[in-house]
């Protein structure tokens, strides 16, 4: 596609449920990575792919947090039994050849 | 570990005057470093890079930063500030003698002030 893709756009979940959030980067574009934006904070890091595989995965949380990329496409965020301290937007960023990203418009995330 | 500090969480401008805001970085190696803003309620938008070379790079919007190796900071500069230049702003660094990601500061919003 023209630009990153991030589904959904907006989601609202309950304490202690399972949610998955999407990506979609850039065609042909090999790294990914996955930031975390909360109310008046900065961007923080949480994982970046290469590919498939994920060389960097120090900034994940907790271990309810996971990332997978299939294909050296899509790539989904999961977090498991979701706190309310994981309300923040979501945003995913894709790389090619060039050296900056470019980012999706992100997934607010409320847990309630 | 890389880390990129933005020393000022606001910076309020007149109209017309010129603006900075500032970065600073950490890297072990060589930094590619980049300023992105962000409006409200948007995602990340891609402003400038410093690669190598000029140590002054222009970027989108009449931007500009400049890169100081010695001081370890790439400042955002624009020359006479917009009402619309209001927003988040935000500096970042690769290092690219290390890995591959991409390390933010914490922001710095810029409020114009007409």
């Amino acid at each position: 596609g023209a630009g990153v893709s991030q589904s959904p756009s907006n989601k609202v979940t309950e304490k202690g449920k399972d949610v998955e959030l999407r990506c979609d980067p850039i065609s042909g574009h090999t790294a990914l990575y996955w930031y975390r934006q909360s109310l008046g904070q900065g961007l923080e890091f949480l994982i970046y792919f290469q590919g498939n595989s994920a060389p960097d995965k120090s900034g994940l949380p907790s271990d309810r947090f996971s990332a997978e990329r299939t294909g050296g496409s899509v790539s989904t965020l999961t977090i498991q039994r979701t706190q309310q301290e994981d309300s923040a937007v979501y945003l995913c960023a894709s790389r090619g050849a060039q050296a900056e990203a470019f980012f999706g418009q992100g997934t607010r995330l409320t847990v309630v | 570990a890389q880390s990129v500090a933005q020393p000022e969480d606001q910076v309020n401008v007149a109209e017309g005057n010129p603006l900075t805001v500032k970065c600073t970085y950490s890297v072990s190696g060589n930094p590619y470093l980049f300023w992105y803003v962000q409006y409200p309620n948007r995602g990340l938008q891609f402003l400038l890079k410093y690669i190598t070379g000029d140590n002054l790079v222009k970027g989108s919007y009449g931007f500009e930063a400049e890169f100081n190796k010695s001081q370890t900071s790439f400042h955002l500069k624009k020359p006479s500030a917009l009402v619309s230049d209001s927003a988040l702003y935000f500096c970042a660094v690769r290092d690219m003698s290390r890995d591959d990601k991409i390390i933010f500061g914490k922001g710095t919003r810029l409020h114009i002030l007409p």
